[in-house]
């Protein structure tokens, strides 16, 4: 069945360093691709996104790269800052027109230390 | 424009009782879609509702219903609750439109509404 995963679990970087979480998806149908951030007790926000005609997309210090022949995708986070540290989830939406159904990875712990 | 509203915030429900949630989306949009966040299962699509008609549901068992009405509101009712049904549930809006605009398929998530069942 549709089947997002997710790593790493969870990453710890220094305040500076870059931060990258892998997602791999299984319907190759898929054709668009979110990426939510989620604070503690917080509502997921939506920070960037990718559709399946595109390769990468930048927006400041974040980037997604998507690789559909290896049905890959990534976030880039560079120069993190402490208030980036939150949950991070990639998510597939489904084939087809009719629906916006997402498949939602598993989620990133990200910890930037000051 | 306003964000996406859930009412209530927070429920206790015991087990056996019915609930239902209530999802006020973004102006102008017409898709709905529900998602249970539990710490286990991680977040888990419900159903999504646009034009008031349920287009696609989840795994999810019978006890869960929603509905969509004709100012794109939508509710959400759980059933003789079980324990199990512990979780955060959030809506999603969408403009959904078929223009092909850009923005068409961006999901935007409301508060929650954080239900115990004891």
């Amino acid at each position: 069945g549709e089947n997002v995963e997710q790593h790493p679990s969870t990453l710890s970087v220094q305040e500076g360093d870059s931060a990258v979480i892998k997602c791999t998806y299984s319907d190759s149908a898929s054709n668009y691709f979110p990426w939510y951030k989620q604070e503690l007790g917080k509502r997921p926000q939506l920070i960037i996104d990718i559709r399946s005609n595109v390769g990468e997309k930048k927006d400041q210090r974040i980037a997604v790269t998507l690789n559909k022949t290896a049905k890959h995708f990534s976030l880039h986070i560079t120069e993190t800052q402490p208030e980036d540290s939150a949950v991070y989830f990639c998510a597939a939406r489904g084939p087809g027109g009719a629906t916006n159904k997402l498949i939602f990875g598993t989620g990133t712990l990200l910890a930037v230390q000051p | 424009k306003a964000g996406v509203t859930q009412t209530p915030r927070y429920l206790i429900k015991t087990r056996g009782q019915q609930v239902t949630l209530s999802c006020s989306p973004i102006s102008g949009h017409r898709s709905v879609s529900w998602y249970q966040q539990t710490p286990g299962q991680g977040l888990q699509f419900l159903f999504e509702y646009f034009s008031e008609t349920q287009r696609n549901k989840g795994n999810f068992p019978g006890r869960f219903s929603g509905r969509q009405f004709s100012n794109s509101r939508s509710e959400m009712n759980v059933s003789t609750l079980e324990l199990g049904d512990s979780a955060l549930y959030l809506c999603a809006s969408s403009l959904a439109s078929t223009s092909g605009r850009a923005n068409s398929y961006e999901q935007y998530f409301g508060p929650g509404t954080r239900l115990t069942v004891t």
